[in-house]
Formats: structure tokens, C-alpha cells, sequence
């Protein structure tokens, strides 16, 4: 089945530092892949997505490369601020909306001053 | 895209008792998915509600603790009945209307 494997936190930088969270799937056919974000009190929202492989998701200065060779889609940010702590979350979906998205376990972000 | 109303956004409840938590769409769509994420973990999969017919209910839930109702297109419920401290979580409902999920903003659920 398809399921998604992603870095486990807690991570903790300081602000202006270089981000990476690592995210791989194992999933048949050609998934969606998608980076959920999840602020304090919050719920989910999306923050960046690709659907197919070597497309790049980027949003408020988040980027995800869908790689198909090595089945990963792992987030980066150049230079954190405080506003970016949050959970996230890497999911994948197949093409169809009657199929509910897979999550991974999430990684808590916390940046500070 | 599609926006989720779900209420209620918080509740404190006494264990016996039951919550009924609703989430209006402002769109059709055939399936509704409800999710729990206990506290510090990842989102579990609940059931998938589909309009005329009983939910699908994933492996470890059942029908008789989180009784779902789906009327029509646009709406559906969760109830979590006879309540216990291990039921204290978030909820949420999500709709996949193309490929992105959209997701209500929860309701989360003390039990005491």
C-alpha cells in the first residue's frame, strides 16, 4: 500500500538558518505529493504541492521537488523565521478524490530568535 | 478549492456522553473523510462518508463509537458516543474535491 516516511522531529533552528525535512513514499502508480502545514491552534492547511515527478512546489519560500527516482519530496527553506514554527506534514494522494490522503507522522518546527 | 465549516471548534465534555461534530461544504462532493490526530501525532483516518450509503470505517474504529451520517452532498456528521478520557483529541473532516485536500478546522475534544 502506499505510505509515506517522514524526518521526525522535534527540530529546533535558529532564525535565518537553512531548513530541510526529509520526506520519501513508497506508493504505486504516480501519485500527487503535497506538504501540509499546521500552525499552533491552527488546522491543516496546504502549503505547497506537485503532481507530477520533477515538478517543484514552492509557497512563502518553501520549495519540494517531486523526485521519482529516489521517491522523495523533501521540504526546504533557505532561512527560517519564528513565524515558520508549525507542524508539517508530508502527504501523498492518489489521483482521485475518493481516496483519502496518507500522512506522515509529522515533524514540529520550532524556530528561534 | 473548497471551504469547510465545522463546529463545534472546541468542547469539553464529560465521559457517557456524546459530541455530534458537523462540517458544511460550500461545494458537492461524493466522499468526506473524517480524521483524529491525538495530541503531538500525525492525522488517523477515522471512515470515508459517502452520500447514500453506510462510511467505511477503518481498521480499529466501528460504527457504534463514531456513528457518521451523510444526508446529502454538502454535509456530514461524526459523533463520538459514550466518551472516555482516550477520545480527547482533535477531529477534522477533509474533502478531496480534485487532488488537493481541504480541511475544516477542527474541533478538538477534551474529555474529562
Amino acid at each position: 500500500g502506499n505510505s509515506v516516511t517522514q524526518m521526525e522531529g522535534p527540530v529546533t533552528l535558529s532564525e535565518e538558518a537553512f531548513l530541510t525535512i526529509n520526506c520519501t513514499y513508497t506508493a504505486t502508480g504516480y501519485p500527487s505529493l503535497f506538504w501540509y502545514v499546521q500552525y499552533p491552534g491552527e488546522g491543516l492547511q496546504l502549503l505547497l504541492k506537485a503532481t507530477k515527478a520533477d515538478d517543484k512546489g514552492s509557497n512563502k519560500g518553501f520549495e519540494a521537488t517531486y523526485r521519482k527516482e529516489t521517491t522523495s519530496f523533501h521540504l526546504e527553506k533557505g532561512s527560517v523565521q519564528v513565524s515558520d514554527s508549525a507542524v508539517y506534514f508530508c502527504a501523498l494522494s492518489a489521483l482521485s478524490g475518493n481516496t483519502p490522503l496518507v500522512f506522515g507522522k509529522g515533524t514540529r518546527l520550532s524556530v528561534i530568535a | 478549492s473548497a471551504v469547510i465549516s465545522q463546529k463545534p471548534s472546541r468542547d469539553i465534555c464529560q465521559r457517557g456522553t456524546s459530541l455530534t461534530i458537523q462540517c458544511q461544504v460550500d461545494s458537492q462532493v461524493t466522499m468526506m473523510f473524517w480524521y483524529r490526530q491525538q495530541p503531538g501525532q500525525s492525522l488517523t483516518l477515522i471512515a470515508t462518508a459517502n452520500q447514500g450509503s453506510e462510511a467505511t470505517y477503518e481498521s480499529g474504529f466501528v460504527i457504534d463509537k463514531f456513528p457518521i451520517s451523510r444526508p446529502n452532498l454538502t454535509f456530514s456528521t461524526l459523533t463520538v458516543s459514550n466518551m472516555s478520557p482516550e477520545d480527547s483529541s482533535i477531529y477534522l473532516c477533509s474533502v478531496i474535491p480534485a487532488v488537493e485536500a481541504f480541511f475544516g478546522q477542527g474541533t478538538r475534544l477534551t474529555v474529562v
